[in-house]
Parts: structure tokens; sequence; C-alpha cells
């Protein structure tokens, strides 16, 4: 099946800092999400990017679907950025999702 | 905005007992998902619902059950339940795939404990 590996597992950062997270996945797919889970569990959805660029606030996300890989940049850190960011894709038959292990980011103040 | 709604945030059973998860969504999405959380496994498709009265069985099944009589609500259903079902368990939605329309939404999660 579909693997999907995130990297770095865990970040740490001062507020106002930048970032980079990384999702690559082993089997082309025509679709990607990235979610924020917060404190109390949810998931958020924050991009749903099959391919190309999007951007929203201090978040922006691209997918490079032909090289397998997407990134997420998060600009200027708030400590509310805290939690486990996902990256997730479509099973074969495009019912379930399948997840990275996620990257633990703590942004202190 | 979609909008999915669990009935719990936390819950705690003993064993044995039949317990029920309800989930809700207000988007009139046809696909309906419950998914658990586990540390160091992830999450895990428990069942899937194409639509009203159709379901799918997904990678871990085995000891629930669910039921979706009405297009906004799909319920999971542990017939008797047991300590290793204690876990979070996710509920999401999605409109028909294809088209653009393959973004799932998740609701707040239901912590249940199983004494």
């Amino acid at each position: 099946g579909i693997q999907v590996e995130q990297s770095p597992p865990d970040l740490i950062l001062q507020e106002g800092a930048n970032s980079t997270l990384r999702c690559n996945f082993s089997d082309s797919v025509n679709n990607l999400q990235w979610f924020h889970q917060n404190p109390w569990g949810q998931l958020i959805n924050l991009f749903y990017i099959p391919s190309g660029t999007k951007q929203n606030g201090r978040l922006s996300a691209t997918t490079v679907a032909t090289e397998r890989y997407s990134l997420l940049y998060i600009s200027s850190s708030q400590t509310t950025d805290s939690g486990v960011y996902f990256c997730a894709v479509y099973n074969q038959a495009g019912t379930a999702l399948i997840f990275g292990k996620g990257t633990t980011l703590s942004v202190s103040s | 905005d979609v909008k999915v709604t669990q009935s719990s945030r936390y819950l705690v059973k003993r064993t044995g007992e039949k317990v029920f998860l309800e989930c809700v969504q207000d988007m009139d999405h046809e696909n309906m998902f419950w998914y658990r959380q586990d540390p160091g496994l992830g999450l895990r498709l428990i069942y899937f619902s194409y639509d009203v009265k159709m379901k799918e069985k997904g990678d871990i099944p085995e000891g629930y059950s669910v039921s979706r009589e009405k297009k906004e609500r799909f319920s999971l259903i542990l017939e008797s339940a047991s300590t290793n079902q204690t876990s979070m368990y996710l509920c999401a939605s999605r409109k028909i795939p294809g088209l653009g329309y393959n973004e799932q939404f998740f609701g707040p999660g239901t912590r249940l404990t199983v004494l």
C-alpha cells in the first residue's frame, strides 16, 4: 500500500521563526491533505492540495506530485501553532486516508 | 463551513457494555468515516459509508458495527466494549469523491476509556 513519511518528527521553535515540514509519499496520488491536530485532538483542515501551491495567511503548501512530495511552510510561528501536523493521501481504493506519523511542533514564547 | 459533530468529547464505559458513538454532519455529504487514533499506530479506518444504509469495512472492523439510517448521521457501535478499544475515535465526512470533492472533514473526536 501507499506509504507516507513525514519529517522532521519533532520541531522546537521560538516564536517568530519560520519552518518547513515535509511529506513524502511512495506512489502517485491525485490528492493530498494537510491537517493540524490541536491539543484537544481535533483535526483541523489546513490544505487540500493535490498539486501546485496554496497560501492561507502565514501558512502555505506546495505539492510536487510527479516527485511525490509536499511541503508545508509556517512563517512567523506563534505559540498557537503548536500541535501535530499530519499529511494524508487516499489509499488505492480512494476511501481511507493514509496518514503520516506527523510532525510535532512546539513553539515557545 | 462544513461542520461535523460528535456526541461526546469524553466517555468512560465498563467492559462488556454496549457503546454508541454518534456523528452528525450538516453539509449533505454522501460519504462518512470512522477512524481510531492510537499512539504509535496513527489513524486507522474502522468503517466507512458511501451513503444511507451502505457500509464497508475498513482496516480494523473487528469488534465494531455501524449504522447509517439518515444521510447526516453515522453511528459507531461497540457491541461489547473491551479495554483494547480504549482510544480516540474520529468521525469524518466527504462529498461524493471526484470533481474536486475529495477533501475529508473531521469532527472533534471522542476519547473513549473502557475500564
